[in-house]
């Protein structure tokens, strides 16, 4: 099993700023990486797939780097609608496995 | 519009059975790869079992496996999941979702299990 390392657990920011999360696949995933968003009460939200290719709908302010086994997804300028749960998964495997999340909260 | 809408789940007794159901509508139901995926609140999403268009195919988590049974009626656009000998720790939220090329690209609002005595 691939086992998908968020960080940090939580990031603190004010609204306006950037915001980088990362996301470690314990074995390469190419570029088999998926981001997902999930505020309270709802189902996630497909926000980035191929590593780096936006879902439709998805502001460009959200955008996905990397490739192998270390992965970023950075939001240049938090909106209040983007303090959220954020997750990766992958899927480069037949077992399709998710990190933990990285909790983005208002600094 | 795509739309998911999971039912079935509840409180169970260990050892007990549910089965869910996932009604689908807005696209080819039979097009497309279906899953459950399980999620323990504040923690991350868990992919329980998948299921190919024409219902040949099967996956399971190996928790799961030899427990649940995934199965899909496209003529009535609905999954399943058959639960059985339930145990505490699949407490969860379960959704359905609708996969494309490896991503879950549509999801239900999800239902409650809670495996208690």
């Amino acid at each position: 099993e691939i086992v998908m390392t968020q960080s940090p657990a939580t990031l603190s920011v004010s609204p306006g700023e950037r915001a980088t999360l990362s996301c470690r696949a314990s074995q390469n995933v190419n570029n088999n990486l998926v981001w997902y968003q999930q505020k309270p009460g709802q189902a996630p939200r497909l926000l980035i797939y191929g590593a780096s290719t936006r879902a439709t709908g998805i502001p460009a302010r959200f955008s996905g780097s990397g490739s192998g086994t270390e992965f970023t997804l950075t939001i240049s300028s938090l909106q209040s609608e983007d303090f959220a749960v954020y997750y990766c998964q992958h899927h480069n495997t037949w077992l399709w496995t998710f990190g933990q999340g990285t909790k983005v909260e208002i600094k | 519009e795509v739309q998911l809408v999971e039912s079935g789940g509840g409180l169970i007794q260990p050892g007990g059975s549910l089965r869910l159901s996932c009604a689908v509508s807005g696209f080819t139901f039979s097009d497309y790869y279906m899953h459950w995926v399980r999620q323990v609140p504040g923690e991350g999403p868990v992919w329980v079992s998948r299921l190919n268009g024409d219902g040949s195919r099967t996956d399971y988590a190996d928790s799961v496996k030899g427990r649940f049974t995934i199965s899909r009626d496209n003529a009535k656009n609905t999954l399943y999941l058959q639960m059985n000998s339930l145990r505490v720790e699949d407490t969860a939220l379960y959704y359905c979702s609708k996969s494309v090329s490896g991503r879950f690209e549509n999801w239900g609002q999800g239902t409650l299990v809670t495996v208690s005595s």
